[in-house]
């Protein structure tokens, strides 16, 4: 089936500094990325939407300076916490949006999900 | 935009009984409803999904309704088993380019006791 790998699995940064976690297709090409935050004991939210090629599209409420996705390929999402801050700590998954024709089985491929700890 | 809303937020079951776990949604554009399992720490885990032209669909023990007028749909799980015990999550989103722009529900812990 639809691999889809993110990295890292975890991460542990300062106060200040920026994370970059990457969601990689690995054997399909996603020509949509989603971004997800789940903190804990809560739902999964939908933090933007990212098209390979183009600029990503942001819910409300989220930081698209703080928060920066870049698509630069079919199969490479990243997306980078900037100045990360303690409240920033949580959950961050995506999700890979493969073949949409047709209706064979889901076309949505989640990562293994980063934990994201700022101290 | 879309709110999902689900039901109960907590379930307790006896090994071998039957779980249901509701949802509703508010957006009638909505087509698309996956249902999800969560274990700690991990990923969500599709179980089973449904679209909007059906109204049933079932996967050995795992069966998912959908009432388009009324805005609900359930997830129905028979023979409850003690690995069954996770986070389970409804979502709805637009078949089609959006099929992963989810809304999630609140998400309900299903305990199944041996």
């Amino acid at each position: 089936g639809a691999v889809v790998s993110q990295h890292p699995s975890w991460v542990i940064c300062k106060s200040g500094t920026s994370v970059k976690i990457e969601c990689r297709s690995l054997d399909f090409q996603a020509t949509t990325m989603f971004w997800y935050r789940q903190f804990p004991k809560q739902s999964l939210m939908l933090m933007a939407t990212s098209n390979e090629g183009s600029k990503a599209t942001y819910e409300q409420g989220v930081e698209k300076d703080k928060f920066l996705i870049n698509h630069a390929s079919l199969t490479l999402s990243t997306l980078t916490v900037t100045s990360a801050h303690p409240e920033d700590s949580s959950f961050y998954i995506c999700s890979a949006q493969g073949d949409v024709t047709g209706f064979k089985g889901s076309p949505l491929h989640f990562g293994n999900g980063t934990r994201l700890t700022v101290t | 935009g879309e709110n999902v809303e689900q039901h109960p937020s907590t379930l307790s079951v006896q090994e071998g009984d039957s779980a249901v776990i509701k949802c509703t949604y508010s957006d009638s554009a909505s087509n698309y409803f996956p249902w999800y399992k969560q274990e700690l720490g991990k990923r969500p885990q599709l179980i089973i999904d449904i679209r909007s032209n059906v109204g049933e669909k079932k996967d050995q023990r795992i069966a998912v309704t959908l009432n388009k007028t009324a805005k609900h749909f359930s997830l129905h799980i028979t023979e409850t088993q003690p690995e069954d015990s996770a986070v389970y999550f409804c979502a709805a989103s637009i078949a089609g380019t959006s099929y992963g722009k989810l809304t999630f529900g609140q998400g309900t812990i299903l305990t199944v006791h041996p």
